[in-house]
């Protein structure tokens, strides 16, 4: 597609709930990012994904957190047992190649409420 | 560990003035590249400009210009003759070019625009 889809774009779910967020990168994009941003907060990483290979995971903030790219193209963040600290916006983003030098483009972004 | 600061959490401007948003950044690493991203309401992060840490000259592009200084670690953004169109969250980020790809962001600075 044309840019980073992600759905759905807004999720309230239960504490304790497991919830899963989509991202559909650009087509042909080999990495693809997960941040997490709480409000009135800046973005911070998560995870990172070249083509099906997850790279760096340093940043979920526990193994509730899981994220695959089984194709290496649709990207799904699962979130277990959901607390209200998950509550944020859970931003994607897809770049040509490792990023620093392509640059990233993001999606808008799923906002999560746990409730 | 680096390290991306936003000091100036919210400015409100009428129209058509000038505006600065600062940002300024740590890193022991000497190659790097920084970033400023604008965030809509509508949630996703567009961005704006990449800067390479060897290159100091300062980059104009409409309305918007970059004032990159290695000597105070500072990469400023300078809005001139604001719309409303303007408002917007925005944030400064920084990327290590040798190894790692995450970005590091600011906490973001509100810019509201009012006529």
């Amino acid at each position: 597609g044309a840019g980073v889809s992600q759905s759905p774009r807004y999720k309230v779910a239960k504490r304790g709930q497991d919830v899963a967020l989509r991202c559909d990168p650009i087509s042909g994009h080999v990495s693809l990012f997960w941040y997490q941003q709480a409000l009135g907060q800046g973005p911070e990483f998560l995870t990172y994904f070249q083509n099906e290979a997850q790279l760096d995971k340093s940043g979920l903030p526990s193994d509730r957190f899981f994220a695959e790219r089984p194709e290496g193209s649709v990207s799904t963040l699962k979130i277990q047992r959901t607390q209200q600290e998950d509550s944020a916006v859970y931003l994607c983003a897809s770049s040509l190649e490792g990023g620093s030098h392509y640059g990233y483009t993001f999606g808008s972004g799923t906002r999560l409420t746990v409730v | 560990a680096q390290k991306v600061t936003q000091a100036q959490t919210e400015i409100s401007v009428v129209e058509k003035e000038d505006v600065t948003l600062d940002c300024v950044y740590e890193t022991r690493d000497t190659t790097y590249y920084l970033f400023w991203y604008k965030q809509p309401p509508s949630g996703e992060l567009v961005f704006l400009i990449r800067r390479n840490s060897f290159d100091e000259q300062n980059e104009i592009s409409g309305r918007y210009s970059w004032n990159f200084q290695k000597s105070t670690s500072s990469f400023n953004f300078t809005i001139t003759a604001s719309q409303v169109v303007d408002s917007a969250v925005y944030f400064c980020a920084l990327i290590l070019t040798g190894g790692g790809n995450k970005l590091t962001f600011g906490t973001g600075t509100q810019l509201k625009v009012e006529l």
